[in-house]
């Protein structure tokens, strides 16, 4: 089973730097995708960026990038030029491919972005 | 706007009751998904329905249950209510037709379930 973990419960960044949220999985799958998504106070899920295990390049939206390491099971998170609306709980998850998968999520971390 | 609508936005019902939550995916999504969001946890998936048939089940409890109807809106019951099963029950869709596989879920709003 896929397995999805958040070491960091808790973090903080002032605004306008620079924050990275950490995650590892563990899969025997070779081919996978891997989500990042945000949830902010209000609680709705938003997709913040997405990566597919067989592209070996960084997949980046505009202030958020991801550093993907396959071979050690690692997908980060980095926000540059942080802002407060940043603040909010975000959540990596795993998802197998194939039609109608369902995704695996961690357990979160809460960034706060201060002023 | 995600295009997932769920309603209600909250129900508060009491111990024992059943209650029925209702999801319409985003145009063109064949596949819905329902997750259970307890306080300040993760998500965990209950159940997934592909076309109106059951794909993919997870830590959903026996006093659980879904279905996916032909105009392809879900719905997910809950019965023998629990003060454990307060929680926010998300809805999610993705896989549009002709959709590979590797489409990202996208998320309504949730429903926030209370039982007193």
């Amino acid at each position: 089973a896929q397995t999805v973990t958040q070491s960091q419960p808790e973090m903080s960044v002032q605004e306008a730097e620079t924050v990275t949220l950490s995650c590892t999985y563990d899969t025997s799958e070779s081919n996978y995708y891997l989500f990042w998504y945000k949830q902010p106070p209000s609680r709705q899920m938003i997709l913040v960026i997405r990566q597919e295990a067989y592209k070996q390049q960084n997949a980046t939206e505009n202030r958020f990038s991801v550093n993907f390491q396959k071979a050690a099971k690692s997908f980060s998170l980095k926000i540059s030029d942080s802002q407060l609306g940043d603040t909010a709980m975000y959540f990596c998850a795993f998802m197998k491919p194939g039609e109608g998968n369902d995704m695996r999520f961690g357990a979160g971390t809460r960034l706060t972005v201060k002023p | 706007d995600s295009g997932v609508t769920q309603t209600p936005k909250h129900l508060i019902t009491a111990t024992g009751q059943r209650v029925t939550l209702r999801c319409s995916p985003r145009s063109g999504d064949l596949s819905v998904y329902w997750y259970q969001q307890s306080l300040d946890q993760g998500l965990q998936f209950l159940i997934q329905y592909y076309n109106g048939e059951e794909r993919a089940k997870g830590n959903i409890l026996e006093r659980f249950s879904a279905q996916q109807f032909p105009d392809l809106h879900s719905e997910l019951n809950l019965s023998s209510l629990e003060l454990g099963d307060s929680a926010l029950y998300f809805c999610a869709s993705s896989g549009g037709a002709g959709a590979v596989g590797n489409q990202p879920q996208h998320f309504g709003d949730g429903t926030r379930l209370s039982i007193l």
